[in-house]
Formats: C-alpha cells, structure tokens, sequence
C-alpha cells in the first residue's frame, strides 16, 4: 500500500489565504519531502525534513513533521495564483540497502484570484 | 546550474513497438531514479541505480529494462508497448551519501502509446 497519503485531495481557496496540505505515512522514514508540480510538468522539490527535525521554514513554507504520528503539514502563507498547482509529499527509507521516494496522492491546490 | 535532462520529451508510439528514454544527471550524481505517472496519478517509482548498478526494483514491469552508463546518464528501455504505458516518466539523481538527499527531477518524457 501506499506510504504517503495526503489531504485533502483537493483545496480551493482565495488568494491571500492560507493553505494547509496534510500528509501521513506508515513506516519509518529517513525524512520527508514536499514536492509541487504544475499540470503535466516535472517535479519540483520544495523542501526537505529530516526524521529529528519537527518544523522548518522555506519562505512562504512551512513544514511540520509529527514522526510519533507519522503525519506532516505543508503550510502554505499568503497564497498568490501562481502557487495553483499539485502539492506530494514523499517520505524516503532505505529498504535493503537503497534509498527510495514513495509519494502520496497528492493535493491539487487552486488559488482564486 | 546544470539540472537533469531528459530525452525526447515527447515521444508518440504504436502498441507493441519499442520506445527508448534517456536521462542524464546533474554532474557528480551518483543515483539516478526513474518514476512512472499515469494521468491524474502519483508518481510511481520503477527503478534506480547507484554508480551503475542497479539499487532498487519498484513496480517496473517485465517489459521494461534499464541500465546506467559510464558516464552515469541512463537509459529506460520499453519494449511491447501498451496502451497503458501512456505516462509522464521522470528521471530524478542525487547524491546517495550522505543520507538526507534531495532528489533532482528532470522535466519528463511523456510518451503516448497509440
């Protein structure tokens, strides 16, 4: 089954507020990391949390990590228009040696103007 | 600075032909991961490779092989295409140690299977 596992699937808000995407996964990690991606295109890593850390800033972003309930937070400040796009959460863990990324489903955020 | 690329980026083929993808590494990246998205789904990770060995097997179907090079770039061989192999595939390297990497994506292949 999946790892990671976000809500909710889907977030429309106005422009100016906050968004606040949730992720939750199952096993242990090494970290977790957001990603965001515009329809049809690449990937784009946003920020990274490691396993001991609980919150970490990146401009607009924060992230929190709750690794006794095996959640995260992507908050979102003041959104703008351009931040419309897809938002996964992948939480990494070395299986046998090699390290993986394993996403969840994703949030498509949409930002009203 | 330089980022991972990807080749072609868009690539139309019939069922049961055989479709090659190419990625090439931010230089000094020794781990290169290949992901599969399907339309509306997540990305879904298919195989990696660290200093050309292969690391890791995801959910990479019988059908489909790869290896990396010398030159650490790597190539996703797809051989009787289906039309449910229709997905954006992405290539992603990074440095494996130390651990808490960041993953690189290059922009994709999208490959249609007609």
């Amino acid at each position: 089954s999946q790892q990671g596992e976000e809500d909710p699937q889907a977030l429309s808000i106005q422009e100016g507020e906050n968004a606040t995407m949730n992720c939750s996964y199952k096993t242990s990690i090494n970290n977790l990391q957001w990603y965001r991606q515009n329809s049809g295109r690449g990937l784009v890593h946003l920020i990274l949390i490691r396993s001991n850390e609980r919150e970490k800033h990146s401009g607009r972003l924060r992230v929190t990590l709750d690794t006794s309930k095996k959640s995260s937070s992507l908050l979102i400040t003041a959104s703008r228009a351009a931040d419309t796009a897809s938002y996964f959460c992948a939480t990494d863990a070395v299986i046998q040696g090699a390290q993986k990324l394993v996403f969840g489903q994703g949030t498509r955020l949409t930002i009203n103007p | 600075a330089a980022g991972v690329i990807q080749s072609p980026r868009h690539l139309i083929k019939e069922k049961r032909e055989t479709a090659t993808l190419k990625c090439y590494p931010i230089p000094r990246h020794d781990t290169v991961y290949w992901y599969q998205q399907g339309p509306g789904q997540d990305p879904q990770f298919l195989i990696s490779f660290y200093e050309k060995m292969q690391s890791d097997k995801g959910s990479i179907p019988d059908r489909f092989s790869a290896q990396q090079f010398s030159d650490y770039h790597s190539e996703l061989n797809m051989s009787s295409l289906e039309l449910g192999d229709s997905a954006l595939y992405f290539c992603a390297s990074s440095l494996l140690r130390p651990l808490g990497y960041e993953q690189y994506f290059g922009p994709g292949t999208r490959l249609t299977v007609t």
